[in-house]
């Protein structure tokens, strides 16, 4: 089944405490990308990937930090969390095909005291 | 600034009724547009899209039309069905970027 698989699902850190929530996609496609979601402003990119070795700033990337040493792999890193990073967050992928639409996994929802 | 914008947060409607979720944006260059659904603990699913060369595209209860000299498109959903509710998100593309610039997405509430 082709999907794009995200963990944890939830996770609930402390300020400053370095983690990761990894991404995988199964569709061997070319572009991958993380988004945050937060009331009342949608969907918010942070950062995005062309291909392997290939990555590239969203709207917001501060505080975040991405790898793409895979082509199937995409992981979001946050060195140093803080409360402002509480968010939904969604990874999603697509093909090189022009207007190609996007698989988005099923979200990781973080909370950051 | 917005280029994309649902400027209503949320919509609620009848069983059976059209839901019509709309979208308004302001960069010309804008060619395909596409609309997400997404349902609570899930992520955004790709719905129906749109050609700048089309003004309408059709599949099954949803349709969506493009309006192109007042930057505008719409998503009819007829009948509506309680299965429906969701939020809706609504995407645009520019010269087959792979980077869609999303709208802050509707809440449609269909009540039995």
């Amino acid at each position: 089944e082709a999907q794009v698989t995200q963990n944890p699902r939830y996770l609930i850190t402390v300020t400053g405490k370095k983690l990761t929530v990894t991404c995988s996609q199964n569709m061997n496609h070319e572009y991958m990308s993380w988004y945050r979601q937060d009331p009342g402003l949608g969907l918010r990119q942070i950062y995005y990937s062309m291909n392997v070795e290939v990555t590239d700033k969203g709207d917001v990337p501060e505080g975040y930090k991405v790898s793409r040493k895979e082509k199937r792999n995409f992981p979001l890193i946050l060195e140093s969390p803080s409360p402002n990073q509480t968010s939904l967050y969604f990874c999603a992928s697509g093909s090189d095909r022009v207007n190609s639409p996007l698989h988005f996994g099923n979200g990781t929802r973080l909370t950051v005291t | 600034d917005q280029q994309v914008k649902q400027n209503s947060p949320s919509l609620s409607v009848q069983e059976g009724r059209i839901s019509i979720l709309n979208c308004d944006y302001t960069n010309s260059m804008f060619d395909y547009f596409l609309w997400y659904k997404k349902y609570p603990a899930e992520g955004p699913t790709f719905l129906i899209s749109i050609s700048s060369i089309k003004d309408k595209n059709e599949d099954g209860r949803f349709t969506v039309f493009l309006n192109k000299s007042a930057k505008h498109l719409s998503l009819h959903i007829v009948p509506s069905q309680p299965g429906d509710s969701a939020v809706y998100f609504c995407a645009a593309l520019s010269g087959g970027s792979y980077i869609p610039t999303f709208g802050r997405g509707t809440s449609l509430i269909v009540h039995p």
